[in-house]
């Protein structure tokens, strides 16, 4: 089935500094990813959608320059967390899905991002 | 848009027994209702999934119901093991808003061995 590889796995980083996150769909083309932020205890909230070859569209509420997401081929999508702060601290997961399909997502392992 | 209610929020039942966990959807434009399995540390898993155009699947253990006339939909586990300890959420999706995914709150399921 599809495989949505996700690193790192867990991250700790200081106060100010800069985060990558990365999403590869393993084998299959992923025209879509959806980035998802979860706080402990809680459920998914879509942070943005990321169309390959095109801008991100985020989330009310979430700030574009300071969760950077590229999509630049059909294979992987980066999440940089920009002057991360620790309320920045928290689980974030990667879907994808090949082409304009409604199913089919798969879900990439998650990343929990600490920040001290 | 769309909001999903998801109930109850901690199910503890002992091995063997049934499990059920209930969601509510307000957009009768939502045609996928798919539900996922959510270990500690690790992302989702899709375990079964649901269309509009049908009322009842079933997979070995797990089944999901839809009444689309009340919108809403339930996960049943039968025979529950240790191993189904985990959190489960119901998400549902329309064509309507681009397909995303709108989750419940999850439900912390428990299985007492």
């Amino acid at each position: 089935g599809a495989v949505v590889s996700q690193h790192p796995s867990w991250v700790i980083c200081k106060s100010g500094t800069s985060v990558k996150i990365e999403c590869r769909s393993l084998d299959f083309q992923a025209t879509t990813m959806f980035w998802y932020r979860q706080f402990p205890k809680q459920s998914l909230m879509l942070m943005a959608t990321s169309n390959e070859g095109s801008k991100a569209t985020y989330e009310q509420g979430v700030e574009k320059d300071k969760f950077l997401i590229n999509h630049a081929s059909l294979t992987l999508s980066t999440l940089t967390v920009t002057s991360a702060h620790p309320e920045d601290s928290s689980f974030y997961i990667c879907s994808a899905r090949a082409g304009n399909s409604q199913y089919g997502y798969t879900f990439g392992s998650g990343t929990r991002l600490t920040v001290v | 848009g769309e909001n999903v209610e998801q109930h109850p929020s901690t199910l503890s039942v002992q091995e063997g027994d049934s499990a059920v966990i209930k969601c509510t959807y307000s957009d009768s434009a939502s045609n996928y209702f798919p539900w996922y399995k959510q270990e500690l540390g690790k992302g989702p898993q899709l375990i079964i999934d649901i269309r509009s155009n049908v009322g009842e699947k079933k997979d070995q253990r797990i089944a999901v119901t839809l009444n689309k006339t009340a919108k809403h939909f339930s996960l049943h586990i039968t025979e529950t093991q240790p191993e189904d300890s985990a959190v489960y959420f119901c998400a549902a999706s329309n064509p309507n808003t681009g397909n995303q995914f709108y989750f419940g709150t999850g439900t912390s399921l428990t299985v007492i061995p």
